[in-house]
Formats: C-alpha cells, sequence, structure tokens
C-alpha cells in the first residue's frame, strides 16, 4: 500500500499570503496525484489532477507540481473561500486508493 | 451536468446491515469507475470500494473486504454498496464518487454523501 504523508498538518496564515503544502508518497506514483479541497460540511472538491493540471473552474492561483515521490500544491495568493483542509491521493498503485492524512489551511 | 445522490444512510446496531445507494446523472454510467470513499466523523478520507467501467471488476479495501459488496443497476443508474456485519469504525459519511472510464480512478466528482452511524 502506498503511504501518502503531508505536511505541515496545520498552516496558519493571513489572506493574500502564499501557502505551500507538502504530500511525498512512500514510492513512486509517477504523475498520478490529485489535490481535493474540503470545507465544513461539504464534500471534497477535485482542484488538481496528474500532478499538475487544474481541474475544471478551478482558479488560476491554484497550482501542483511534482512527480514519483514528492508532490506540492501552491496557493499563490490566499482568497478568503481558500481556508479549508486539503487532501492528496494517488491512483497510480492500487487497491487500494490512498489518500494522505489532509493539511488545514487555517486563517492567521 | 454530472450529479451524484445517495441515499440510504442511517442508524444500525453493530452487527447488522445497511444498503446505501447512489442515483447518478449526466454521463454513460455503465462506463465510469464508480467508487465509495468514506470519512469518519473528524477524520481523513478512506477509499472504500471501487466498480470499474465497462468490465464491472470490483475491489474492497482490506478493511472491508468480505463485509461490503458494490454493485450497480445500469437500467436505473444506481450505484450500491451493501454493508453487513458492520461495527462502530464503518460509521461515516460515505461519499458517492465518480472515477474515469475504465480503470481510471481520477476522482471527478463527489456526491454530498450520506451518513452510516452504527451504535448500540
Amino acid at each position: 500500500e502506498i503511504v501518502l504523508t503531508q505536511s505541515p498538518a496545520t498552516l496558519s496564515l493571513s489572506p493574500g499570503e502564499r501557502a505551500t503544502l507538502s504530500c511525498r508518497a512512500s514510492q513512486s506514483v509517477h504523475s498520478y496525484l490529485a489535490w481535493f479541497q474540503q470545507k465544513p460540511g461539504q464534500a471534497p472538491r477535485l482542484l488538481i489532477y496528474d500532478a499538475s493540471n487544474r481541474a475544471t473552474g478551478i482558479p488560476a492561483r491554484f497550482s501542483g507540481s511534482g512527480s514519483g515521490t514528492d508532490f506540492t500544491l501552491t496557493i499563490s495568493s490566499l482568497e478568503p473561500e481558500d481556508f479549508a483542509v486539503y487532501y492528496c491521493q494517488q491512483r497510480y498503485n492500487w487497491p487500494p486508493v490512498t489518500f494522505g492524512g489532509g493539511t488545514k489551511v487555517e486563517i492567521k | 451536468e454530472v450529479q451524484l445522490l445517495e441515499s440510504g444512510g442511517g442508524l444500525v446496531q453493530p452487527g447488522g446491515s445497511l444498503r446505501v445507494s447512489c442515483v447518478a446523472s449526466g454521463f454513460t454510467f455503465s462506463s465510469y469507475a464508480m467508487n465509495w470513499v468514506r470519512q469518519a466523523p473528524g477524520k481523513g478520507l478512506e477509499w472504500v470500494s471501487v466498480i470499474c467501467g465497462s468490465d464491472d471488476r470490483t475491489d474492497y479495501a482490506a478493511s472491508v473486504k468480505g463485509r461490503f459488496t458494490i454493485s450497480r443497476d445500469v437500467s436505473k443508474n444506481t450505484l450500491y454498496l451493501q454493508m453487513n456485519s458492520l461495527r462502530t469504525d464503518d460509521a461515516a459519511v460515505y461519499y458517492c464518487v465518480k472515477g474515469g472510464t475504465g480503470t481510471n480512478l481520477l476522482f471527478d466528482y463527489w456526491g454530498r454523501g450520506t451518513l452510516v452511524t452504527v451504535s448500540s
């Protein structure tokens, strides 16, 4: 099973600041990594797929990078609606599909 | 427009059974991999099961294998998860999640979820 480790667990930032979230895989997932955003009481929403491709309707301030075992989600300038929990997920080697433990981006 | 609407959650006793459903619309249901992903209260996301597009091959997380069964009824555009021998750690919001065609598990659309509570 591929384990995904996200860091940090919590990121305290102010609106307008840059957010950098990390996801590390226990073995290579090539580029088969996605990022999701989840707000309280809502279902997750796909942000980035295949490491660096923005999903439909996702603003350009969200970007993804990386391949192999190390991946990054960057939010260039935080908007108030971006404060949420972010999960990475791999689909390279399944079953099982696996998710990281999440990073909470909170208002400082 | 893709829509996924889950139903069937509720309170069940440990050892009991429950079937949750998901009505899908806006895409060719039979061609796409469909999944169940769950989230225990205050916890992260856990993939539960998949039924692949076209060939209906199924797979399960180790934690539910032998107890849960995924299926679909193409005539009703409905996905099911039959859950037997339920345990307290199965309590969660269960999300219906659309994948890509065939065995592509790109999770592009999620339903709102249905809450399953396991308690005596």
